[in-house]
């Protein structure tokens, strides 16, 4: 069964920095591009981040660039997202989803609040 | 960035009735290899987003006939035949041929 398990969310302060973990298993993880959306609470879908298969690769949504970093460990079939710099308007659901959404995650929270 | 736009944003519907929500981009979402990725998605209340169709009109695998997805360009439509009680949610088209990738501002379907 293909599974996405994403980690390490929680209460942050602003400027403060959390780093967020997908873990995947039941796929060949190093065949797939792979993506962060995040959810603010109440609203709609935005993509974050994406990583192509071999980690060379990377994009990130305007709002998130310079602050997140994408990457990838593919020997432990691992996502990540390093957040710096966090921000209230940063406060989401975190996903993360295999192939441009075929695939997602339960999310994890992460709350940007003093 | 290209925005995607939904109607309705909110979609009353009885059960066994057609629903029909479409979805604008504002520019081709043809990509140089002939593609157009447009994906529909959707999100039951308190669960992660599903993929339903996936370049337009390719039902996901688990997806139930009555889901269908159709269109070309700039205009597209997600179409189910009979609604079902666990079709409520929200329901996103989403289009991948552009980066950053974005999303429409989610139709909500419930039961009247």
């Amino acid at each position: 069964e293909v599974q996405l398990v994403e980690s390490g969310g929680g209460l942050v302060q602003p400027g403060g920095s959390l780093r967020l973990s997908c873990a995947a298993s039941g796929f060949t993880f190093s065949s797939y591009w792979m993506h962060w959306v995040r959810q603010a609470p109440g609203k709609g879908l935005v993509w974050v981040s994406r990583i192509n298969s071999d980690g060379s690769s990377t994009s990130y949504a305007d709002s998130v660039k310079g602050r997140f970093t994408i990457s990838r460990d593919n020997a432990k079939n691992t996502l990540y997202l390093q957040m710096n710099s966090l921000r209230a308007e940063d406060t989401a659901v975190y996903y993360c989803a295999r192939q441009m959404g075929a695939t997602w995650g339960q999310g994890t929270l992460v709350t940007v609040s003093s | 960035d290209v925005v995607m736009t939904q109607s309705p944003l909110s979609l009353p519907v009885t059960l066994g009735q057609p629903a029909s929500i479409s979805c604008r981009s504002s520019q081709s979402l043809v990509y140089s290899d002939g593609n157009t990725y447009l994906n529909w998605f959707q999100q039951r209340p308190g669960q992660s987003p599903r993929r339903l169709i996936y370049k337009v009109s390719n039902r996901d695998s688990g997806v139930p006939d009555r889901f269908s997805g159709s269109g070309s360009g700039t205009d597209f439509t997600l179409k189910i035949s009979r609604v079902e009680a666990e079709d409520v949610g929200v329901y996103y088209c989403m289009q991948g041929t552009h980066w950053p990738h974005t999303f429409g501002p989610g139709t909500k379907v419930d039961i009247k």
